[in-house]
């Protein structure tokens, strides 16, 4: 069965850091683009970072960008959020997801429960 | 950034049928293809519905889409208390780097 699943979340004080894992099992993270969003409380969903597969290239919100690094584990077939220098707005439910070419256009197939940052003094 | 908007809630009774929108701009829906997802929280969000109107294999056909200028609909037919969830839509272009939108996302009470 294909499944994600994501940890690391927890409570963390303004600028520090906090990494996210979205481990993977019944597919390759290295086949597949890969993105992360989150979910403010009481707000919508928000695109943070996409990876490509092949290239492993990496592309982020600009709400994030310099402070967020996505990268992957090929050996633990995992992706990782590497989160730095957060802000309290930072602070939200982060899913990882699978996206998919359904020609002609992307979406997510794939999805973890989540895992929950929580950016407070 | 342009968005998707939802109802925040709808219910019906069991066996019913109840429709959840979805409306967006000529920026967002228009010109881009519509997907919706439906999500227990604490468990992961589960693709029903994609390029606006088609099925992933393992959904009922209790479940469909449309699409219409600048607003989608999710139509539930046959409705049963294990649907009481929470339903979102998004968008996303051909490019995946530039990002999408996703709706504010509706609970759906089945009375």
């Amino acid at each position: 069965e294909e499944q994600l699943v994501e940890s690391g979340g927890g409570l963390i004080q303004p600028g520090g850091s906090l990494r996210l894992s979205c481990a993977a099992s019944g597919f390759l993270v290295s086949s597949e683009y890969m993105i992360w969003v989150r979910q403010p409380p009481g707000k919508r969903l928000e695109w943070v970072a996409t990876m490509y597969s092949v290239s492993g290239s990496t592309k982020y919100a600009d709400s994030v960008k310099g402070r967020f690094t996505f990268f992957r584990d090929n050996p633990k077939n995992s992706v990782i959020l590497q989160m730095n220098s957060l802000r309290v707005e930072d602070s939200a439910v982060y899913h990882c997801a699978r996206a998919k070419w359904f020609n002609p256009h992307w979406s997510f197939d794939l999805w973890g429960r989540g895992t929950l940052v929580t950016v407070s003094s | 950034q342009s968005v998707l908007t939802q109802p925040p809630s709808v219910s019906a009774a069991p066996g019913q049928k109840v429709t959840i929108s979805c409306s967006g701009t000529s920026s967002n829906i228009d010109h881009n293809y519509i997907s919706w997802y439906q999500y227990f929280p604490g468990s992961a969000p589960k693709l029903l519905i994609y390029g606006n109107d088609k099925r992933p294999s393992g959904i009922p056909d209790r479940f469909s889409g449309s699409k219409s200028g600048t607003s989608a609909t999710l139509v539930i037919t046959g409705l049963q208390t294990g649907d009481e969830a929470h339903y979102f839509c998004g968008t996303w272009s051909s490019d995946l780097t530039v990002g999408g939108v996703f709706g504010g996302g509706t609970q759906l009470t089945v009375l």
